[in-house]
Formats: structure tokens, C-alpha cells, sequence
């Protein structure tokens, strides 16, 4: 197994753009999380899902933010009109249950 | 709600020598687990520790060890014989109901 998968590594995009990223977790792993990360912050938590349901959505995750698993495996997450305040380091997490949370590289995105 | 406080911004310390790294810890379940994860700044979070609520002796995993004082919601991450390479932001997480919730992290500099 090669581990949690992100793509792309690095996203640089405009205002107003869309852009989507996708996490590829652990085969076994049921559950999948998704975290945003910026500058000089820990890793705050955006959704997280349960085979192919989402079961828990953070107030960050506003109406432009998209996140979807279908087949309970791979999982994108989409951000529609991007704002330069989207500027951050995009995490993905699986685990099988409450059990060992493995994350991948993340996804690095800067909105100009 | 689930809370970690890590109050060192940044940590110095010479080669081989010990350090430790502070992280406290509020929660209202009885049944909880604490984490600690060391990110380079190549962004992957890596996992090195874990403690369980109800675990009677500290944790260990080779030059990692946590002091665990659970009266005091203290975790405190203690790294032996200090290598260069450990230079790196290290996060205190505490494992939630469905998720794991992140302090704001230590940023370690490891000098020869």
C-alpha cells in the first residue's frame, strides 16, 4: 500500500476560478477526512466521511466548498469561485474507524 | 467541544540533546485518545505517538516518549538524543468523537 495519495501537490489559480482536488486514501480504510491548513495554524477539520456518506460538515465548509466519495473510495473535494482567503494547504486523512489516521502530502493551493 | 493548547510557538535545542514539547488539553468524554504528529516543510504530517485515555503507562516509540498526566490534561511530548533532523513543526491532536482536532503547533529547531 502506498499510503494516502493527494493530486495535485501544488495549485495555483485565479480569483474566482474553480478547482478541484483529489485524495486517494488507504484501500481498508473506511473513513476519509479532509482538513484546511494555513500559515502558522494546525490543521482545522472541513468534513469527513463514512464509506461513501458524508457525515459531518465543518461551518468552515461554506456553500462554495464541495466534497463528495462516491463508492466509499477516492474522494474530491471541489472549491467553486475561489478567493485569494482560500490561499491555504489542503489535507486528506483516512482511517479505519477510529483507528490510525494516516494523512497524505496534502494539496498546496494559492489563489492570485 | 474538544480543546488543545500548545504554547510554545518555537523550541530550540542542540543536537543530542532532549527537549519537550508542551501540550495541554480540554474534553469533556471520558474515553479519548492524543496524538502527536511531527510536519517538515514538505507538509506531510507525519505520525509519531499516541496515548489512549484509559493507558495506564506512557506511551514510548523509540526516541519519543509521552508524558501523560491525565489530572493535569497535560501531554507533553518528550524527544531524546535530538538529531537534525528533527527540526520540524510538531501538533499536538486529541481524537474527537469522529475526528482528530489539532493545537497550533511548536515549531523545533534542532542546532549542531
Amino acid at each position: 500500500d502506498t499510503g494516502v495519495s493527494q493530486n495535485p501537490r501544488h495549485k495555483i489559480t485565479k480569483r474566482g476560478q474553480n478547482v478541484t482536488f483529489r485524495c486517494d486514501p488507504i484501500s481498508e480504510h473506511n473513513r476519509l477526512y479532509w482538513y484546511r491548513q494555513t500559515l502558522g495554524q494546525g490543521p482545522e477539520f472541513l468534513t469527513y466521511f463514512q464509506n461513501e456518506a458524508q457525515l459531518e460538515k465543518s461551518r468552515l465548509l461554506s456553500d462554495r466548498f464541495s466534497a463528495e466519495r462516491p463508492k466509499g473510495s477516492f474522494s474530491t473535494l471541489e472549491i467553486q469561485r475561489t478567493e485569494q482567503g482560500d490561499s491555504a494547504m489542503y489535507l486528506c486523512a483516512s482511517s479505519f474507524d477510529r483507528d490510525g489516521y494516516t494523512f497524505g502530502s496534502g494539496t498546496r493551493l494559492t489563489v492570485v | 467541544a474538544q480543546k488543545i493548547t500548545q504554547t510554545q510557538p518555537g523550541m530550540f535545542v542542540q543536537e543530542k540533546e532532549a527537549v519537550t514539547l508542551d501540550c495541554t488539553y480540554d474534553t469533556s468524554d471520558q474515553s479519548y485518545g492524543l496524538f502527536w504528529y511531527k510536519q517538515p516543510s514538505s507538509g506531510e504530517m507525519i505520525f509519531l505517538i499516541y496515548q489512549g485515555s484509559y493507558d495506564e503507562q506512557n506511551a514510548t516509540e523509540g526516541r519519543y516518549s509521552l508524558n501523560f498526566q491525565k489530572a493535569r490534561k497535560s501531554a507533553n511530548l518528550v524527544i531524546s538524543a535530538s538529531q537534525l533532523g528533527d527540526s520540524a513543526m510538531y501538533f499536538c491532536a486529541m481524537r474527537g468523537f469522529q475526528k482528530l482536532v489539532f493545537g497550533t503547533g511548536t515549531r523545533l529547531l534542532v542546532s549542531p
